[in-house]
């Protein structure tokens, strides 16, 4: 079965500092993984994927297929990036969401 | 912006009452999903389609129901076989299966049970 866990719920950072939101996934073949940002009073939508490799505002994910993982990365996080991330896998014709982490980035 | 319409944004129903959520796409997308959130859970998906006049059912589609007759149109039925509907319904839209492009969503209907 597919499975993507996102062990945190709840991540709180300074404005400033580093960031990684935590992805890891149960998958047999090669998958295709995308980060999905929601931001208050706005919908879901797609942050990055990782067949891109692009950086988008500052995120970057890397592929490990032998941690199988999919962390979120940010050097420097800012307060506008407090939100809601879903890590999700696609398997063919289906997708399969993490439970969400929710980053709060503090002044 | 266009994209993924969804109505009403809440809903209510009674008890043994069936509902129907719309969801329209002007993206022409061949496929849709619809997605049930909950607190703590993230995204479960309900049901989905790839092509018109095909659906097929997800990890939890019981109690619920969809028609695919339309390319932009993917309702979903909520019935009174549906135990917990109270949730966040999510519908969602891609350009076609096999491809690796993403999903995307519309903002949401709230469903509440009176």
């Amino acid at each position: 079965a597919q499975r993507v866990t996102q062990p945190e719920k709840l991540l709180s950072v300074f404005k400033g500092a580093p960031v990684e939101l935590k992805c890891n996934y149960s998958y047999s073949g090669s998958p295709e993984l995308f980060w999905y940002v929601q931001y208050s009073r706005q919908r879901l939508q797609l942050l990055l994927r990782h067949i891109s490799r692009e950086s988008i505002k500052g995120f970057t994910a890397d592929l490990n297929k032998g941690e199988t993982s999919f962390h979120l990365k940010k050097p420097f996080a800012q307060e506008e990036d407090s939100a809601m991330y879903y890590c999700a896998l696609k398997d063919f014709n289906k997708f399969y969401f993490g439970s969400g982490t929710k980053l709060n980035v503090k002044p | 912006d266009g994209g993924i319409t969804q109505s009403p944004k809440y809903l209510f129903r009674k008890e043994g009452q069936n509902v129907t959520l719309s969801c329209e796409q002007n993206l022409n997308h061949d496929a849709m999903y619809w997605y049930r959130q909950d607190p703590g859970q993230g995204l479960r998906l309900i049901y989905y389609s790839q092509i018109v006049n095909d659906f097929q059912k997800g990890d939890i589609a019981e109690g619920y129901s969809v028609s695919r007759e339309k390319k932009e149109s993917f309702p979903l039925t909520v019935t009174s076989a549906q135990k917990n509907p109270t949730a966040f319904y999510l519908c969602a839209s891609s350009i076609g299966a096999g491809s690796n492009q993403p999903q995307h969503f519309g903002d949401g209907t709230r469903l509440s049970i009176l």
